[in-house]
């Protein structure tokens, strides 16, 4: 069963904006990522967040984790074009689990 | 350039017959994953290996079969391939289990008709 849960499930901005994702997950974990994925293509890695730490950045990225409402978030600053792609974020439970994902945000940015 | 590689890039196959998808790494990693993805389901795993030698079930291993072999490889087999398993198959690696970001290949795009 999915763990972690992205909202929304689509998203369009004009570029320039930030856009900002939420992803919302069920059990404790030892680990949040977050990936990218353009059109017919696989998953990018972005940024990974360990339980003990809050915030972390990354260029245009920036990402959030409460463990307490379970919750992390993804903002992009003054996005681009080049943005536009699906996002995903995945928990690896407590435990020597495999990576579960959500189902993804679709980002689009408007020239 | 290091990374993954999976053959073929798409398939069509007729239901009943067996299919496997290659799966190669050079990136030396230890841990190595089959994901599928379908529209409005995400991400998948269907089985996983922690090291060369063990595989593991994931959420969906029904009617998927993996070996690990070596180190580099990591072949799915569908062994009576069904419509349902009309979808696009990942797979990924990490350099240590379940802690490390994944690398992905570009996918296999099957239909099963």
């Amino acid at each position: 069963s999915q763990q972690g849960e992205e909202d929304p499930q689509a998203l369009s901005i004009q570029e320039g904006e930030n856009a900002t994702m939420n992803c919302s997950y069920k059990t404790s974990i030892n680990n949040l990522q977050w990936y990218r994925q353009n059109s017919g293509r696989g998953l990018v890695h972005l940024i990974l967040i360990r339980s003990n730490e809050r915030e972390k950045h990354s260029g245009r990225l920036r990402v959030t984790l409460d463990t307490s409402k379970k919750s992390s978030s993804l903002l992009i600053t003054a996005s681009r074009a080049a943005d536009t792609a699906s996002y995903f974020c995945a928990t690896v439970p407590s435990g020597n689990t495999p990576l579960v994902f959500g189902k993804g945000t679709r980002l689009s940015v408007i020239a | 350039i290091a990374g993954i590689t999976q053959a073929p890039t798409s398939q069509i196959l007729a239901a009943g017959r067996r299919m496997t998808l290659r799966c190669t790494q050079d990136m030396r990693h230890n841990a190595m994953y089959w994901y599928r993805q379908d529209l409005g389901l995400g991400l998948r795993l269907i089985h996983y290996s922690n090291t060369a030698g063990t595989t593991g079930k994931g959420e969906v291993p029904d009617g998927y079969s993996v070996s690990r072999a070596n180190t580099d490889d990591f072949p799915l087999t569908l062994a009576s391939a069904v419509p349902s398993q009309t979808s696009v198959y990942f797979c990924a690696s990490s350099d240590s289990e379940g802690h490390s970001p994944l690398h992905f290949g570009n996918g296999t795009r099957l239909t099963v008709t």
